[in-house]
């Protein structure tokens, strides 16, 4: 079964409105979730990492005051895209890793949310 | 940096073989394989790590020339379901990985 949900899995909201993306780590603690964003046809696109008990880092490029994420416990971390626009309309995933493992194991992914933003 | 995947597509028949290639401009601690359907999450397929390690499905293989900071992805006697879009994943020293442009991959009867 999933190890991480994510939730929504498709929302539309007018242009302006925040939208709030939950994902949980079903059956273990990750302290690191990873938050990426996916344009029709394009690869998976690293926006931040996301820490528990502290701020996240974000990839060059992302505006964190556009896109704010909490890691507030140890299941869950929520993306928020503040006042959306059309051309933030994307696939947005979160994975996360066992903890203590590194990148010597595989992420494990939400199933996504298909944001489209009128 | 994202690592450059080649062929960017490539159209097989059911029982082909393919190879997908992945490279990067920075030294690799590991390489990680995923595949894609349409508007799902990505799979795990593959993990390859610096000393030759590997986890991963038992009907594909995959290379890792650490000195090249390349690795391929071998599919063998491909199935239909095989269909999607492959990408690798570079991990470099900090804990995050960083994913390819794809391969996208059609199999077809």
């Amino acid at each position: 079964g999933a190890v991480v949900s994510q939730h929504p899995s498709r929302v539309i909201c007018k242009s302006g409105t925040s939208v709030k993306i939950e994902c949980r780590s079903l059956d273990f603690q990750a302290t690191t979730m990873f938050w990426y964003r996916q344009f029709p046809k394009q690869s998976l696109m690293l926006m931040a990492t996301s820490n528990e008990g502290s701020k996240a880092t974000y990839e060059q490029g992302v505006e964190k005051d556009k896109f704010l994420i909490n890691h507030a416990s140890l299941t869950l971390s929520t993306l928020t895209v503040t006042s959306a626009h059309p051309e933030d309309s994307s696939f947005y995933i979160c994975s996360a890793g066992r903890p203590g493992q590194g990148l010597d194991s595989p992420l494990h992914f939400g199933n996504g949310t298909r944001l489209t933003v009128t | 940096q994202q690592p450059v995947q080649s062929p960017q597509a490539v159209i097989l028949r059911e029982g082909e073989d393919a190879v997908i290639n992945c490279s990067s401009s920075k030294a690799l601690y590991s390489v990680h394989w995923y595949r894609q359907k349409h508007g799902e999450a990505p799979v795990f397929l593959m993990i390859l790590l610096k000393g030759g390690e590997q986890k991963g499905h038992e009907k594909i293989s995959a290379s890792f020339n650490e000195k090249k900071q390349q690795s391929s992805l071998y599919l063998t006697a491909s199935q239909l379901s095989y269909s999607g879009t492959y990408f690798c994943g570079t991990g470099v020293k900090s804990y995050k990985l960083i994913f390819g442009s794809g391969t996208r991959l059609l199999v077809r009867p």
